[in-house]
């Protein structure tokens, strides 16, 4: 079965500081694939990344960085930099290849950014 | 271009009436998905449309629910006799066609109250 667990359910940060948002998941499959995204107070799911199984390189995206470890089975969201606008829940989640591609989302972290 | 979209933006239903909810995909994209999400929770997956076809429907919760996607691009997720319990944002979404697992593209959400 799939799962993904988001352990922080809530932090708080200054401005500027860096924040790093975990994901531990769990599936049987040798190939998966691990999401992000960002819902801000809007509502609406903002897409931020897509990594395969088979590709373990960390990735940087401006103030954005991921880190997938397949040996700890997770896959960690880091902001440099924070700012206000960064300030929203954050969703990790999760698709077996081969079957629906349906996503199961963790619980998700909310992140609120200080001034 | 335009991106998902969703119908209406708010419900508010009593207990026991009927209701639809519509989602138009984005253009061109042939997978659809229906997700539920309720305050405080990641969302979870409902069912899942390759073109006309429901491929996966493992995850409507019991027999009142049901989804239609006659002609392959808009959908209508139906609810009989609501239940309080069935008060949740209803979230669309739309991917490329199979052949790899492609990221989601969200629509804004339907919540919908049951009083």
């Amino acid at each position: 079965a799939q799962k993904v667990t988001q352990a922080q359910t809530e932090i708080s940060v200054v401005e500027k500081e860096d924040v790093t948002l975990d994901c531990v998941y769990e599936t049987r499959d040798t190939t998966y694939y691990l999401f992000w995204y960002k819902q801000p107070p809007s509502g609406e799911l903002v897409f931020l990344i897509r990594r395969n199984s088979f590709d373990e390189q960390n990735e940087i995206s401006g103030r954005y960085s991921w880190n997938f470890q397949k040996s700890t089975s997770s896959f960690n969201f880091t902001i440099t930099a924070s700012q206000v606008v960064d300030s929203a829940v954050y969703f990790c989640a999760l698709s077996e290849a081969g079957g629906s591609e349906k996503l199961v989302f963790g619980k998700g972290t909310k992140l609120t950014v200080n001034p | 271009g335009a991106g998902v979209s969703q119908t209406p933006s708010n419900k508010v239903t009593e207990k026991g009436k009927y209701v639809e909810l519509r989602c138009d995909p984005i253009s061109g994209h042939t997978a659809l998905y229906w997700y539920r999400q309720s305050l405080g929770q990641g969302p979870e997956f409902l069912i899942y449309f390759q073109g006309t076809g429901a491929a996966d429907d493992s995850g409507l919760p019991n027999d009142r629910f049901f989804a239609v996607r006659p002609e392959g691009s808009v959908s209508t997720l139906k609810i009989q006799r609501t239940e309080r319990g069935d008060s949740a944002v209803y979230l669309c979404a739309s991917s490329p066609s199979r052949g790899a697992v492609h990221e989601q593209y969200f629509g804004p959400g339907t919540r919908l109250t049951v009083t």
